[in-house]
């Protein structure tokens, strides 16, 4: 079985700042990685994916990840954030040959002034 | 843009009801999928369906049962709703299969209250 696990369920950080939110997973197939955003009172949407070729993936609104295959890792990472990053942010993993997502427990951004 | 869209965005229910959450795409996407959410816990699969008719038991099935009889809609019943239901339910959808598979497009979510 695949699991997802996001090892910060909080992340304050202020404006400007750089943010780093990790994600590990564990699965001995290979696999697709995601992130999804969820703002406030909305549904999720896709900020990046990793499917294959560069380990470092881009994605909306100046967010970029990394894919570790020897660390099993795909944290995400964004250089300055602004207000209105704050959202929660979903790391997600699917087997190349699987039929569904498994996300992880998810991390809230605060980002203060 | 994709559109999915979510009958309700609060429902208060008495324990033993039946419970019927509705979900509705307009891209005519095969894949359709039901979530809940809970804090902590991220997004958990409950259902999901490739085709009208089809269905398949995601990883919480229990206590849950899914129809899918038009393909723009997929609806999540809860044959009698107990107090640990009480959740963030979101409904998305997705076009295909291969590298499109993974784009899941969500509602806004139903967050559902079983007193």
């Amino acid at each position: 079985a695949q699991s997802v696990t996001q090892l910060d369920s909080q992340v304050p950080v202020f404006e400007e700042a750089p943010v780093e939110l990790r994600c590990n997973y564990s699965s001995s197939v290979s696999v697709y990685l995601f992130w999804y955003v969820q703002y406030p009172n909305q549904g999720l949407q896709l900020l990046l994916k990793y499917l294959s070729g560069s380990t470092l993936v881009k994605g909306i609104n100046g967010f970029e990840a990394e894919f570790n295959k020897s660390q099993t890792s795909f944290h995400l990472r964004k250089p300055s954030v602004h207000i209105s990053d704050t959202a929660e942010y979903f790391c997600a993993v699917h087997k190349a040959a699987g039929n569904k997502l498994t996300f992880g427990g998810g991390t809230r951004v605060l980002v203060k002034p | 843009d994709v559109k999915v869209t979510q009958s309700s965005r609060y429902l208060v229910k008495r324990t033993g009801e039946k419970v019927f959450l509705e979900c509705v795409q307009d891209m005519d996407h095969e894949n359709m999928f039901w979530y809940r959410q809970d804090p902590g816990l991220g997004l958990r699969l409950i259902y999901f369906s490739y085709d009208v008719k089809m269905k398949e038991k995601g990883d919480i099935p229990e206590g849950y049962s899914v129809s899918r009889e038009k393909k723009e809609r997929f609806s999540l019943i809860l044959e009698s709703a107990s107090t640990n239901q009480t959740s963030m339910y979101l409904c998305a959808s997705s076009l295909g299969q291969g590298a499109n598979f993974e784009k899941l497009f969500f509602g806004s979510g139903t967050q559902l209250s079983v007193l």
